[in-house]
């Protein structure tokens, strides 16, 4: 079952502008995560984050949790063609399974 | 090595064909994954093993019959499918638990069932 809602479902930009993409899910989470997949490949991972931290960065990605509200959202700044991808949040439904949420297809105008 | 390699990339298969995907890492990782995706699709678990047992199988028919001969290997052997078996197959591996730890994915294996 999927646990996690992507908005939007697709999103546009032009180049150096940024993308923010929202996660909602449904369960209480020891963590959330987020994938980046191109097109017909194997996904990334891009980054972690445990449910008592608020914010993280890696890179020009910029991630945060409201556990009380259910939700993470991804920020890429600076958009760049090579960050037309499908981005996936994450969520742990047990040790082992991970429920991914439907995704938001991303793609950046030259 | 971050890698996880899988092989074929493409396989087109008949329903009353028998034939094997491949999956491996070097990367020391205890836990490996097998997902189907359809197109525009997330991910769907299909298999995970833990130290080579198998640790969850997610109400996946028979035809589709998993196998991990070692800690690196991690093998997937398909027998009568259906066209709606067509799919990209993903191999994922992670150090341990997912909650705790990332999922190293592979490129994955475009079957086509005709």
């Amino acid at each position: 079952s999927q646990q996690g809602e992507e908005d939007p479902q697709a999103l546009s930009i032009q180049e150096g502008e940024n993308a923010t993409m929202n996660c909602s899910y449904k369960t209480s989470i020891n963590n959330l995560q987020w994938y980046r997949q191109n097109s017909g490949r194997g996904l990334v991972h891009l980054i972690l984050i445990r449910s008592n931290e608020r914010e993280k960065h890696s890179g020009r990605l910029r991630v945060t949790l409201d556990t009380s509200k259910k939700s993470s959202s991804l920020l890429i700044t600076a958009s760049r063609a090579a960050d037309t991808a499908s981005y996936f949040c994450a969520t742990v439904l047990n040790d082992y399974k991970l429920s991914f949420g439907a995704g938001t297809t991303v793609t950046v105008r030259a | 090595d971050t890698e996880v390699t899988q092989t074929p990339k493409h396989l087109v298969m008949g329903m009353t064909n028998k034939k094997s995907l491949k999956c491996e890492q070097h990367m020391g990782h205890r836990a490996m994954y097998w997902y189907k995706q359809k197109a525009k699709k997330p991910p769907e678990l299909m298999f995970v093993y833990s130290y080579e047992k198998l640790s969850i199988n997610e109400s996946v028919p028979s035809r589709f019959s998993p196998e991990c001969p070692n800690s690196s290997l991690l093998n997937l052997h398909l027998h009568a499918l259906q066209p709606e078996d067509s799919a990209l197959y993903l191999c994922a591996s992670s150090r341990g638990l997912a909650g705790l730890n990332e999922q190293f994915f592979g490129p994955g294996t475009r079957l086509t069932v005709l």
